[in-house]
């Protein structure tokens, strides 16, 4: 399996609090996704990556926001958490583009 | 926008059917993606093709880029194959936009 890992796993926080969720890959690809997977909607993308310090926008990034520093980071920071930011989060890495490896998912939970 | 459509949403067989699962798009494509999400959530990239036909072990993905749909198939299906399979597809690679997924599930 691709070295992808997600952390934390689950966090439970409060509207208005910044939340910062973590991307890390050992496998030194170039692209980096993050998403979010809701109940009857299909995975959304949030920001993506393209190298360091490279982002770009998806469809859903308002609220959003993302760094990558080096290659093997990527954060998603919830500046302000809202309930509508309730979700499943994965992080997705891919050598060329187009995800091929997906981390194994945050649940987050905002009250 | 790309609109993706999965039939069908839900799909119950026995154990040694054959299983097709389709996914049609509104949008010429470049590449299309099939993904299998296993019931505790993890998600697998199974397919990346932009014509034609990929088969490994087991499962075959086909591709008619002018009737803008695609087939997943399994053979000899069984009960480990139980998972959500989601179609994807882009004009790159970077923004994809997803179906909703096929919940398939075999029954030994």
């Amino acid at each position: 399996d691709a070295g992808i890992t997600q952390s934390p796993r689950h966090k439970v926080t409060e509207t208005g609090t910044p939340v910062t969720l973590r991307c890390h890959q050992t496998e030194n690809h170039r692209y980096m996704y993050w998403y979010r997977q809701d109940p009857g909607h299909g995975l959304r993308l949030i920001h993506y990556s393209y190298g360091v310090k490279d982002t770009d926008k998806g469809e859903v990034s308002d609220g959003y926001s993302v760094s990558r520093s080096k290659t093997e980071d990527f954060l998603l920071t919830l500046e302000s958490a809202t309930s509508s930011q309730t979700s499943v989060y994965f992080c997705a890495i891919s050598p060329t583009g187009g995800p091929n490896h997906f981390g194994p998912g945050t649940r987050l939970t905002v009250l | 926008k790309n609109e993706v459509e999965q039939s069908p949403q839900n799909l119950t067989a026995q154990e040694g059917e054959f299983i097709t699962i389709n996914c049609s798009y509104s949008v010429g494509i470049s590449a299309l993606h099939w993904l299998q999400q296993h019931p505790g959530g993890g998600i697998v990239s199974l397919f990346m093709l932009s014509s034609g036909k990929k088969k490994h072990g087991r499962l075959i993905a086909t591709i008619n880029i002018q009737e803008k749909h695609s087939s997943l198939h399994i053979t000899a299906s069984h009960p480990r194959d139980s998972a959500v399979y989601i179609c994807a597809v882009g004009d790159g690679n970077e923004k994809l936009t997803f179906g909703t997924g096929t919940r398939l599930t075999i029954i030994p």
